[in-house]
């Protein structure tokens, strides 16, 4: 069964700019959600989807803004990008709410 | 707002050698997990605790929840270049997040 795989890998990005990020989930698994990672601060987390609607929100501006698609693949759009969205992005899936998360190997974004 | 705090947030050590990594928080969990990350990829999922005292192996490393659920302990015997990683812990809450620590950074030099 292949893993959660996420587009692109690296980014690199200019101020004001916006970006969109793709996470096609595991087969099956209908749920999906987003983190940021940045050092020292841990997991971020920005939002779940499952079913096509966004089930759970994390303390993110609105410049940050997602959507899931009928076959469960996932994008999040970063909209004005600032120095400070430069991180890790990763997406999650699960079967179900509750179950085990399974991690993609992330985005690298870098906002210059 | 509910935090966990890991320590250290950065160990380098022998194989070989022994180590514990801490999780800790003011608030109660209805479970915590442990994760290992590795450079270029996401977490993986070690292992989940749920109960008050719970002690789970796993190999070489050993999980604790503590009596209170407020805290946890990944201990590793004889550590191996392998086990260098970033470990992180995540405590469920009353309102199903996952609630994350910032990790710790391992280092096993051969």
């Amino acid at each position: 069964k292949a893993g959660v795989t996420q587009t692109p890998r690296y980014l690199i990005k200019t101020r004001g700019q916006q970006v969109t990020l793709s996470c096609s989930p595991i087969s099956g698994h209908r749920s999906v959600s987003w983190y940021q990672q940045t050092p020292g601060q841990g997991l971020q987390f920005l939002f779940e989807y499952f079913s096509e609607t966004q089930r759970n929100k994390g303390n993110f501006p609105g410049r940050f803004s997602g959507r899931q698609f009928s076959n469960s693949r996932s994008e999040m759009n970063v909209s004005t990008l600032e120095l400070g969205d430069s991180a890790l992005y990763l997406c999650a899936s699960e079967r179900d709410s509750q179950e085990t998360q399974y991690f993609g190997p992330g985005t690298r974004l870098l906002v210059l | 707002t509910q935090l966990l705090e890991q320590s250290p947030q950065f160990l380098s050590i022998q194989e070989g050698e022994n180590l514990t990594v801490y999780c800790n928080s003011s608030s109660v969990f209805s479970s915590l997990q442990w994760y290992r990350q590795e450079p270029g990829e996401g977490p993986v999922l070690l292992v989940t605790v749920v109960t008050g005292g719970e002690v789970k192996k796993l190999k070489r490393l050993t999980f604790q929840f503590g009596d209170a659920r407020k805290d946890s302990s990944l201990h590793i015997t004889a550590a191996q270049p392998g086990d260098t990683g970033l470990y992180l812990c995540a405590g469920m809450d009353s309102n199903y997040q996952l609630i994350w620590g910032a990790g710790t950074k391992l280092i096993i030099k051969p």
